[in-house]
């Protein structure tokens, strides 16, 4: 059981460029999120899905794409990188969404991004 | 809307001493509240969550929080630290709203000396 697995864990990036991070889960876990972790502003909600095909909007969400085509996995997109967009990127995963007993999440190590 | 104040960015303790680490919240619904800590270079690790019930929640490696409705505060104590917590603890709130929201405080980064 891997837990949360998050890859590539270092990235530079020119600005301009596009690419994506990848994160998978092997919990079975309905709901997943990506949070960016600046220094200071602790973290902030980009995207999450509550299951395969279905996702929404966070905090702050402007200049990434998510999707969600299976269970396991939920890739964040970066469409044309700015040195704004320089940070840590979380994602996480949980059985099921607040309010419920059973609500908490997993995070996987992170990706450090720095984009030039 | 709601918000989370971590009301100290760093706190230096000597080993074998207790902290307190401070979190003071804003919220016009119900929340459930959890602590997190974040090891260098490393992701979040849940260390305890208050849902409902008991208002002093324990969690792992001998920390406990008790949670104040009146002055909406979930503060994170622990009797006794060790090198080994050396760490940044993150306080988070998700209000009873559905959906996903979720807002954490800017961190408390605890140091913890010989």
């Amino acid at each position: 059981n891997a837990g949360v697995t998050q890859t590539p864990k270092f990235q530079v990036l020119k600005t301009g460029q596009s690419m994506t991070l990848q994160c998978a889960q092997d919990m079975n876990h309905e709901y997943m999120s990506w949070y960016r972790q600046d220094p200071g502003m602790g973290l902030r909600l980009i995207h999450y899905s509550v299951g395969a095909g279905i996702t929404d909007q966070g905090e702050v969400p402007n200049g990434y794409n998510v999707s969600r085509s299976t269970t396991e996995d939920f890739p964040l997109r970066l469409l044309s990188a700015a040195p704004s967009q320089t940070s840590v990127y979380f994602c996480a995963s949980s059985y099921s969404s607040p309010p419920g007993p059973l609500f908490e999440q997993y995070f996987g190590p992170g990706t450090r991004l720095t984009v030039t | 809307a709601q918000s989370v104040t971590q009301l100290d960015s760093q706190v230096p303790v000597f080993e074998e001493a207790p902290v307190e680490l401070r979190c003071n919240y804003s919220s016009s619904v119900s929340v459930y509240l959890f602590w997190y800590v974040q090891y260098p270079n490393q992701g979040l690790q849940l260390l305890l969550k208050y849902l409902s019930g008991s208002t002093l929640v324990k969690g792992i490696n001998g920390f406990e929080a008790e949670f104040n409705k009146s002055q909406t505060s979930f503060h994170l104590r622990k009797p006794s630290v060790h090198i080994s917590d050396t760490a940044e603890y993150f306080c988070a709130v998700f209000p009873y709203t559905g959906g996903f929201k979720t807002i954490f405080g800017a961190g408390t980064r605890l140091f913890v000396k010989a």
